[in-house]
């Protein structure tokens, strides 16, 4: 079990362009989450994956966002001409359906700063 | 929209101190989980109670579930510097499809 792993650890882009982060689960787990986290807040929900299907989206994730989970398995979120506050900690997590001990496990997140 | 609610949202304590952290909502939660979060990583779990009125004891941590499943604590005897960090509670939706992050309580344990 090497936990929940996520690419880059940190991004530095200007305003405009794209950038795309990955989240590789643990293997097993088959419900994937992305939530957003700006500096001395709690984690706020984005959008979240059983398999490959995308069940739930949150309103904060614009037209300009994107999440892909094509086999179950990794997923990829895509930021769109990337706008300055979006600049926020990206953190993906997952989980194993165990009923009411469904119990998420967090990566380390993704650092993204929009110049 | 923040469902949980945090309180204190900041703690500065000596070391060897107690203190106690509550998480408040309106909203029924099938469970609640409890995370420490250090500058630039990713959550840490520490605890899942399920069951209304549920404690949990994590060596010098306590973790209560409200008997409405509303609202929880996190009591710390004899807090140490390692505790510090950003304590975070988490409730997951009755449809199990989300979770809802409090405000977070960040707290520095002075030597």
């Amino acid at each position: 079990d090497t936990g929940v792993s996520q690419d880059p650890r940190h991004k530095i882009t200007k305003r405009g362009q794209n950038v795309t982060f990955r989240c590789d689960p643990i293997s097993e787990h088959n419900r994937l989450y992305w939530y957003r986290q700006t500096l001395g807040q709690g984690p706020e929900f984005l959008t979240y994956f059983q398999n490959e299907a995308q069940l739930e989206k949150s309103r904060l994730l614009s037209d300009r966002f994107s999440a892909e989970r094509p086999k179950g398995s990794f997923s990829t979120l895509e930021i769109q001409r990337t706008e300055q506050g979006d600049s926020a900690m990206y953190l993906c997590a997952s989980s194993r359906t165990s009923g009411r001990r469904d119990t998420q496990y967090f990566g380390p997140g993704t650092r993204l700063t929009v110049l | 929209t923040q469902l949980l609610e945090q309180s204190p949202q900041f703690l500065s304590i000596q070391e060897g101190e107690n203190l106690t952290v509550y998480c408040n909502s309106s909203s029924v939660f099938s469970s609640l989980q409890w995370y420490r979060q250090e500058p630039g990583e990713g959550p840490v779990l520490l605890v899942t109670v399920v069951t209304g009125g549920e404690v949990k004891k994590l060596k010098r941590l306590t973790f209560q579930f409200g008997d409405a499943r509303k609202d929880s604590s996190l009591h710390i005897t004899a807090a140490q510097p390692g505790d510090t960090g950003l304590y975070l509670c988490a409730g997951a939706a009755n449809t199990g499809n989300q979770f809802y992050f409090g405000t977070g309580t960040s707290l520095t344990v002075i030597p």
